[in-house]
């Protein structure tokens, strides 16, 4: 089955680091763009960062910049995030989400999110 | 960025109704990059439409896409009870992509 399956969300303070975890499966996983997205509650969805398939390009939103962290293992078939200086801000459902090979920047494929909540 | 603002906020039909939801963009979206998403409860976001008017793959022909520079119409032909959900605009034709905060379609 063609999915992806986020983890890695817990409840964090702020100042702290998290890192999230996306695991591909049913499709060849280093052919594809990767990105994360996120939806904070009763909000609407926000882009956050972008992989490209071989990990040598990558972009960030202005919100998480200098902060957040976006790396891929092509051999484990798996999207990370890692998070530091967290704020109360980034509390949000995350997800991974695949690119079409047409390379335009929507997104073919989504997981279910993994919940981060920052709080203290 | 690109604003994108759809409407209504919530809209209210019956099943075998025809749906029309509405996204309206800031600025103009070049060549039509615009794609709608249809969210369910506890579900992964699925792509419906992208480039404004193209189906993504398996989704039924009741659902179709027009529009061009800052308006955009996502319609549902006849509404099955598997459509009600939260419905989702994206344009990726400049940087940032961007979101519109949604269409909440629920049966009447």
């Amino acid at each position: 089955e063609v999915q992806l399956v986020e983890s890695g969300g817990v409840v964090v303070q702020p100042g702290g680091s998290l890192r999230l975890s996306c695991a591909a499966s049913g499709f060849t996983f280093d052919d594809y763009t990767m990105h994360w997205v996120r939806q904070a509650p009763g909000k609407g969805l926000e882009w956050v960062s972008l992989i490209s398939w071989d990990g040598g390009s990558t972009y960030y939103a202005d919100s998480v910049k200098g902060r957040f962290t976006i790396s891929r293992d092509n051999s484990k078939n798996s999207l990370y995030l890692q998070m530091n200086s967290l704020r109360t801000e980034d509390t949000a459902l995350y997800y991974c989400a695949r690119n079409p090979p047409t390379g335009y920047w929507y997104f073919d494929l989504w997981g279910r999110g993994t919940l981060v909540t920052v709080s203290s | 960025e690109i604003v994108l603002t759809q409407s209504p906020g919530t809209l209210s039909l019956s099943p075998g109704e025809r749906a029309t939801l509405s996204c309206r963009a800031s600025q103009s979206v070049s060549s039509s990059y615009l794609a709608w998403y249809q969210q369910k409860p506890g579900q992964a976001p699925r792509l419906l439409i992208y480039g404004a008017s193209s189906r993504a793959t398996g989704i039924p022909d009741r659902f179709s896409g027009s529009g061009s520079g800052t308006d955009f119409t996502l319609t549902i032909s006849r509404l099955e009870p598997e459509d009600f959900a939260v419905y989702y605009c994206q344009q990726y034709g400049s940087s940032p992509v961007t979101f519109g905060q949604g269409t909440k379609l629920e049966i009447k």
